[in-house]
Order: structure tokens, then C-alpha cells, then sequence
């Protein structure tokens, strides 16, 4: 079926430093693309999102781009913290599926002081 | 704590019995979604529910599963005979107005002895 996957399963940045987190999807239908923090023991915390008629969206120290030529998205963090240290998990969706989101297996984020 | 919020946290059982978790989502929000999360994959979709109506199950759900929102509130989760195979975290999300656009709870940590 289709899915959402990541290139990378640990990254691990010093503080301070930019990190990039990558992502690829094959379900040329996606039209909605959210990027979710998951901490251990708690459940994931949305972060940003960015719809298919947009390359790039930024929020506070974040910024999503969504490449549908080649369906890659990537989030970027700016100055990482010792709290960004987490799994981030892609997920995409389909307008009209009821938003059920497909995730795919993460990346855990290790920011070294 | 205006957030989603699901009971118990953690639920260690033996194989064969009965389990029920609960999600109170965020209050204003009509869609609740339950998803099932294993060691180092993302979480994958159960059930969701528009109001008290359940309008789509994943074929995860087997018949052992059994999901309820009596008044478009909180909702339960059911598990009947549990297997070592559902060990899993499971995870309520709510959503309101953007459907896509979920909210997660810390989840509950099943275990099956």
C-alpha cells in the first residue's frame, strides 16, 4: 500500500547547530503534510504542516519543505536545543479520507551539548 | 489541562482477558481517532468517530476490538481476549474544526503477559 518513510533512523546534532530531517512519500494523492514531535512516554505533538499547493511554510525555529516533484518533505530546525531531542514522525493525508494519517517510521533526533 | 486526555497510562494484563481504555478528547473537538503505535514505528489508524457516529475502521481492528463515543464525548476502547500481539501503545487524537489537524494524548501503554 502506500506509505511514508524517512531516509534517516538517528540523527544526531551538536547544539546550537541547524538540523535537517527527511522524509519521502509515494502516495502521489497526499495533499496534506504534518510533521509531529514524539517524546518518550508521550504521545506525538504536532509541529508544523504544509498542504500540496505550498513549497514551503516556517514557524518558530521550523520550516517544512514539500518537494512533490520528486514527493520529499523535510523539516528543518534552526539552533537545535537539547529539547528538540526526539522521534519525528512524518505523516500525510488525503483530502477526503476522513484525515486519517499515515506515519511513517521516524527519525529519533539526539542533540549532543 | 485542556489537552486530550486517555486513562489508565499503563495496563500490564494476562493473555485472554478483557482491557478498556478511555480518551476524553478536547472538549469542542467532534472527531476522535484511535490509533495503535508499536516500538519504533509510527502509529497506525484504528477508528475514528464525527460526533458519536464510528464512520470508518481500519481491517487492524479485528472483532476482538470494540470502540465506543456514547455522546459524542469521551470515548472507550475495548479489547476482548487480549493477545500478546496487541501489546502496543494506544493513542487518542482529536480534531476540530481542521479535520486533519490532530491533537494526540500520551497514550496507553498496553502490555500482555
Amino acid at each position: 500500500g502506500e506509505s511514508v518513510g524517512l531516509h534517516l533512523p538517528t540523527l544526531s546534532v551538536q547544539e546550537g547547530d541547524n538540523s535537517i530531517i527527511n522524509c519521502a512519500y509515494s502516495n502521489s494523492a497526499s495533499d496534506y503534510f504534518i510533521w509531529y514531535k514524539q517524546e518518550s512516554g508521550k504521545g506525538p505533538q504536532f509541529i508544523i504542516d504544509i498542504r500540496s499547493n505550498m513549497d514551503k511554510r516556517q514557524g518558530q525555529r521550523v520550516t517544512v519543505l514539500l518537494n512533490k516533484t520528486v514527493k520529499h518533505l523535510s523539516l528543518q530546525i534552526a539552533a537545535t536545543q537539547p529539547g528538540d531531542s526526539a522521534v519525528y514522525f512524518c505523516a500525510e493525508t488525503t483530502s477526503g479520507t476522513a484525515s486519517k494519517l499515515t506515519f511513517g517510521t521516524g527519525t529519533r533526533l539526539q542533540v549532543t551539548l | 489541562d485542556t489537552g486530550v486526555s486517555q486513562d489508565p497510562r499503563h495496563k500490564i494484563t494476562k493473555r485472554g482477558q478483557n482491557v478498556t481504555f478511555r480518551c476524553d478528547p478536547i472538549s469542542e473537538h467532534n472527531r476522535l481517532y484511535w490509533y495503535r503505535q508499536t516500538l519504533g514505528q509510527g502509529p497506525e489508524f484504528l477508528t475514528y468517530f464525527q460526533n458519536e457516529a464510528q464512520l470508518e475502521k481500519s481491517r487492524l481492528l479485528s472483532d476482538r476490538f470494540s470502540a465506543e463515543r456514547p455522546k459524542g464525548s469521551f470515548s472507550t476502547l475495548e479489547i476482548q481476549r487480549t493477545e500478546q500481539g496487541d501489546s502496543a501503545m494506544y493513542l487518542c487524537a482529536s480534531s476540530f474544526p481542521r479535520p486533519e489537524k490532530l491533537f494526540f494524548g500520551s497514550g496507553t501503554q498496553l502490555s500482555v503477559l
